[in-house]
């Protein structure tokens, strides 16, 4: 199975700040990725498919890069509302797998 | 407006089968590849299965492989996960999602139930 390693595991960060969140897979996975947003006790949201398309009614300050293994998650100027936990997932191959998630807090 | 509404959960014993069930509005179910992700509590999210549009493909994680069956009813707009042989690492909230396309990630996510494996 393929692993996602991602970092870091948890940051705090202030309104406004730029939030760079990265995804590491075990091996090339072409840009088959996408990016979640969780909130607790809640489903997670989808942001960013094939890693850098921005899904229908995400604000534009998400946005995602990256191909092959290395991939990131940007917040150009983080709100209120995006403290959350982020999670990528690989869909090249079965089985499909997360990263452990990246936890953003208040600082 | 895509509904996913997840039944279903509960108390169960280790050892024990549980019949989870999703049912599905607001979009057409029978041209979607649907999924099962749990997450168990405090814990990250972990892909549990997939099902193709007419049922004909399958897939699932090598943790519960033989013991779980996933499933769906078109005519229904139901997805189904035959949970049997529960252990305790199995305590998860269980979600039903939709698949945009074959071999993508989800796009819509349903609320979770909670299955819990305890004696």
């Amino acid at each position: 199975a393929i692993q996602m390693t991602q970092s870091p595991s948890s940051l705090s960060a202030s309104v406004g700040d730029r939030v760079t969140i990265t995804c590491r897979a075990s091996q090339g996975i072409r840009n088959d990725l996408g990016w979640y947003q969780q909130k607790p006790g809640k489903a997670p949201k989808l942001l960013i498919y094939a890693a850098s398309s921005l899904q229908s009614g995400v604000p534009s300050r998400f946005s995602g890069s990256g191909s092959g293994t290395d991939f990131t998650l940007t917040i150009s100027s983080l709100q209120p509302e995006d403290f959350a936990t982020y999670y990528c997932l690989q869909d090249y191959n079965y089985p499909l797998t997360f990263g452990q998630g990246t936890k953003v807090e208040i600082k | 407006e895509v509904q996913l509404v997840e039944s279903g959960g509960g108390l169960v014993q280790p050892g024990g089968s549980l019949r989870l069930s999703c049912a599905a509005s607001g979009f057409t179910f029978s041209s979607y590849w649907m999924s099962w992700v749990r997450q168990a509590p405090g814990k990250g999210l972990e892909w549990v299965a997939n099902i193709k549009q007419d049922g004909s493909e399958k897939y699932y994680v090598d943790s519960v492989k033989g013991r779980f069956t996933i499933s769906r009813d078109n005519a229904k707009n139901s997805l189904y996960l035959q949970m049997n042989s529960l252990r305790a690492e199995d305590t998860a909230v269980y979600y039903c999602a939709r698949l945009p396309q074959a071999n993508t990630g989800p796009d819509y996510w349903g609320q979770g139930t909670l299955v819990t494996v305890s004696s």
